[in-house]
């Protein structure tokens, strides 16, 4: 499968816990980004790599929030202390030249109980 | 107000309508713009682009009205399997070339 992957695909956790998600974007793709989507909203940025650098990041990224991309390859999003607020679906997608669009993942469903 | 602007619908037609989505956005600086489709509980997918000369796919015809700072999305023939979110998106230029969605409009297609 030459897509984005992400793992897991679902994910419940109870309030305060930390998670972590992984994506492992398409291997020629440089530019890498998470977004959140709740419930009948379109998806929101948090954060975007080029590489290995993470060169924007969204007011909406707590600082419970972390995002790595070691070496230029596959990226995590850590979520600590999590809270009911954050259960959401946390899609990666990745591109080459973001003026074709972006290729999405399947995303990881969060439920914070 | 937010940056991209779309209605939420649902819009529900029946089979063989002809519907229209229009989408305002709202930073001039915009440079390449979208449709993607999202099925519910899946990821979104692009559709297709959206350039200054309008483009056809199908039965799928994208404009995009710079001097209003609308997008639009016309399907034809509308078919059952239509039925899904369709998400407005425009690259706003900026640093990292972000893409910023819509809230989505939701289409029902009825037998």
């Amino acid at each position: 499968d030459t897509g984005v992957s992400q793992d897991p695909r679902h994910k419940i956790t109870k309030r305060g816990q930390n998670v972590t998600f992984r994506c492992d974007p398409i291997s020629e793709h440089n530019r890498l980004y998470w977004y959140r989507q709740t419930l009948g909203q379109g998806p929101e940025f948090l954060t975007y790599f080029q590489n290995e650098a993470q060169l924007e990041k969204s007011r909406l990224l707590s600082d419970r929030f972390s995002a790595e991309r070691p070496k230029g390859s596959f990226s995590t999003l850590e979520i600590q202390r999590t809270e009911q607020g954050d259960s959401a679906m946390y899609l990666c997608a990745s591109s080459f030249d973001p003026n074709h669009g972006y290729t999405f993942g399947s995303g990881t469903r969060l439920t914070v109980v | 107000r937010k940056e991209v602007e779309q209605d939420p619908g649902p819009f529900n037609v029946p089979e063989g309508a002809t519907v229209a989505f229009n989408c305002t956005y709202s930073n001039s600086a915009s440079q390449s713009f979208f449709w993607y489709r999202q099925d519910c509980r899946k990821e979104p997918k692009l559709l297709m682009s959206v350039y200054s000369s309008g483009n056809e796919d199908g039965r799928f015809t994208a404009q995009l009205n710079r001097a209003s700072q609308y997008i639009s999305l016309l399907i034809r023939d509308s078919k059952l399997s239509d039925s899904a979110t369709y998400l407005c998106v425009v690259n706003d230029n900026n640093a990292g070339n972000m893409l910023t969605f819509g809230g989505g409009t939701r289409l029902m297609v009825k037998p």
